[in-house]
């Protein structure tokens, strides 16, 4: 199975709202709503932000929500933060009953 | 409060075994999906595989799929993760992960710390 394919990178200043993709397939974004996304700052643990497409955790800012639209899924932060500076990850299941993450989006906030 | 502590940081030669570990604490450890994420050095998340405690299901990433075992033992709630013959290119971050599931499905929902595996002659 390939990596889901999300963006090297993306910017944004604080206060801006930014976007980060995550395309797959139909065997595994296109057919599932369980599409998660994952924030890890550097030379830290990755931590979940989103689950089931647009479900936060406890704890986590109603700034980060999450949408999909076919094959393709969605991480957007808005009133973006310096905090906010991190590596994010999607995640999907897949029709052969495993996971696969995405290739990772580096956010830089300027 | 859930937790996932995994065994330290290890420096193995190529050609040797190695086994990490990975202790639950604060849920029904026979009762949830745990397993192992690697990231090579500067490089993205991969999903390796999964084991169910409760009744040993395992599965795995066609990419890891004979490269190395996952295993349980339910009466110490610890999940492993086991090579029989490391390589350099298995130097990576590992990463113990449990899954949660909600109304349509599980995903990966909490991290241990990591365990850095070194493998270099």
């Amino acid at each position: 199975q390939s990596a889901l394919t999300q963006p090297p990178s993306v910017s944004g200043s604080p206060g801006q709202s930014v976007t980060i993709s995550c395309t797959g397939s139909s065997s595994d974004v296109g057919s599932y709503n369980r599409v998660s996304w994952y924030q890890q700052p550097p030379g830290t643990a990755p931590k979940l932000m989103i689950y089931e497409v647009n479900n936060r955790p406890s704890g986590v800012p109603d700034r980060f929500s999450g949408s999909k639209s076919g094959n393709t899924a969605s991480l957007t932060i808005s009133g973006l933060q310096a905090e906010d500076e991190a590596d994010y990850y999607c995640s999907s299941y897949t029709s052969s009953s495993t996971w696969v993450f995405g290739g990772g989006t580096k956010l830089t906030v300027l | 409060e859930v937790q996932l502590v995994q065994s330290g940081a290890e420096v193995k030669k190529p050609g040797e075994s190695l086994k990490i570990s990975c202790k639950g604490s604060g849920y029904s450890f026979t009762n949830y999906w745990i397993g192992w994420v690697r990231q090579m050095p500067g490089k993205g998340l991969e999903w390796m595989g999964i084991i169910y405690p409760g009744d040993s299901d395992t599965r795995y990433s066609p990419s890891f799929q004979g490269q190395v075992t996952i295993s349980a033992d339910k009466s110490i709630s610890t999940a492993y993760l086991q090579w029989s013959s490391l390589k350099a290119s298995d130097t990576a971050m590992y990463y113990c992960v449990r899954h949660s599931c909600g109304s349509t499905g599980c995903y990966v929902a909490y991290w241990g710390q990591g365990t850095l595996v070194i493998v270099s002659s």
